[in-house]
């Protein structure tokens, strides 16, 4: 079963817009992470925070965590056309490296 | 530098037929390695997980199977497939300890015909 859950199914905007997206998830976890997807291609890590942590950076990319709310977001600053992708949260829980994804979130960035 | 290698990038094989796709990685010891399938674009899927050799966790029962005969090895197979066994088939490793994020290859998209 999947754990996270984005928020939009899609996103479409125009280049220099930021873009944010949502994750909620079901259980305790003991991290979150933000991947990327290109289309027809592997996903890329983008961010990990960890279940103590409430705001993290990285370039023009900025998480937070609420782990009260089981909640999550992804703001992509300044976008980009290259920015376009699908975008998934995935949850770490108890075990060694296993994560468990949502149903991502599809980004248009238009030039 | 590590790096994860995942052959074939495309598949297309008939109902019934065996299935073997392999995936390793290089500069690296002892990764956790996992093979996963992505539906329509869409989410992951955990199909099975390794932390090492001949240590295999199946997460969902199917009609595939996993092996990982060496350190850096990851092999996924069916004796027999199913039109359901269609999909994007994602290898991925990580290093062996919590809190650490995966690193995924290319993915071979499987075409069960």
């Amino acid at each position: 079963s999947q754990q996270g859950e984005e928020d939009p199914q899609a996103l479409s905007i125009q280049e220099g817009e930021n873009a944010t997206m949502n994750c909620s998830y079901k259980t305790s976890i003991n991290n979150l992470q933000w991947y990327r997807q290109n289309s027809g291609r592997g996903l890329v890590h983008l961010i990990l925070i960890r279940s103590n942590e409430r705001e993290k950076h990285s370039g023009r990319l900025r998480v937070t965590l609420d782990t009260s709310k089981k909640s999550s977001s992804l703001l992509i600053t300044a976008s980009r056309a290259a920015d376009t992708a699908s975008y998934f949260c995935a949850t770490g829980a108890t075990s060694y490296g296993k994560l468990t994804f949502g149903q991502g979130t599809i980004l248009t960035v238009h030039p | 530098s590590q790096t994860i290698h995942q052959w074939p990038a495309t598949l297309v094989q008939p109902v019934g037929s065996p299935l073997s796709l392999e995936c390793t990685v290089e500069g690296t010891s002892n990764p956790n390695l996992y093979w996963y399938r992505q539906a329509a674009g869409r989410g992951l899927q955990l199909l099975f997980y390794s932390v090492g050799i001949g240590q295999i966790s199946s997460e969902v029962p199917q009609n595939l199977s996993a092996s990982r005969p060496q350190d850096r090895q990851f092999i996924l197979s069916s004796k027999k497939l199913l039109l359901s066994d269609s999909g994007f088939y994602l290898c991925a490793w990580s290093p062996p300890y919590r809190n650490s994020p995966l690193h995924f290859g290319n993915g071979t998209r499987l075409t069960v015909t």
